[in-house]
């Protein structure tokens, strides 16, 4: 058990909805990141917040978008979904911002019909 | 810019065999390099990680990673495969400066253990 939390573990939607994926970093962790697995894609870096503000971007899509929360926890939200969104998403906690280990979160399986 | 590539998304071995997972990186600054694990239906574990100094890494259950500069290249090894190592790997790149730890990871290989 990494102690990073993620709600839900599995979502199942239709094309065109809006999810919301939370997770609750380790406790005394600051930096937040979103990745997204899929088979074509791999592992991807999506988003990163630190302590409440947003710190780098990687490949996220217009329509995702995230925030981090005032008690750490963040939230990943996803609208106008395609069936190329589902895929399997995690979120990661480390202490500070920059190259230390990041500790993940079980996932969250996003299945778009 | 950074990148990671491991060679091989499949790798099969006996157990009781040495296990070595390549992974090759490019980076134009000084990289921090990690290895994660994942097992069937679970999150991400890190098996080890090199920062600075020793370019012998040990990690978790059995695994070393060693870096070599002049080979831009970080590779897993085990000297004896258990059946419990059966998992997909990953090999990752920290994206340098302190600003941000993103990670960029290689495509994964499946690691089969053979009885």
């Amino acid at each position: 058990d990494s102690g990073v939390t993620q709600t839900p573990k599995h979502l199942i939607t239709a094309t065109g909805q809006r999810v919301t994926l939370r997770c609750s970093p380790r406790s005394g962790d600051l930096s937040v990141y979103w990745y997204q697995q899929s088979l074509d894609q791999g592992l991807q870096f999506l988003i990163q917040y630190y302590n409440g503000e947003e710190r780098a971007k990687g490949n996220i899509l217009e329509r995702f978008s995230a925030q981090q929360f005032p008690d750490l926890h963040s939230e990943l939200n996803l609208s106008s979904l395609e069936l190329g969104d589902s895929a399997l998403y995690f979120c990661a906690s480390s202490k500070t911002a920059s190259q230390e280990t990041q500790y993940f979160g079980p996932g969250t399986r996003l299945l778009v019909l | 810019a950074q990148s990671v590539t491991q060679l091989g998304s499949h790798v099969s071995v006996s157990e009781g065999a040495l296990v070595l997972l390549r992974c090759n990186y490019s980076s134009s600054v000084p990289p921090y390099l990690f290895w994660y694990v994942q097992y069937p239906n679970q999150g991400l574990q890190l098996l080890l990680k090199y920062t600075t100094g020793a370019t012998l890494v040990k990690g978790i259950n059995g695994f070393e990673a060693e870096f070599k500069k002049s080979e831009t290249s970080f590779h897993l090894t085990k000297p004896s495969a258990h059946m419990s190592d059966a998992a997909e790997y990953f090999c990752a790149v920290s994206v340098g400066s302190g600003n941000t730890g993103k990670l960029i990871f290689g495509q994964g290989t499946t690691l089969q253990v053979k009885p």
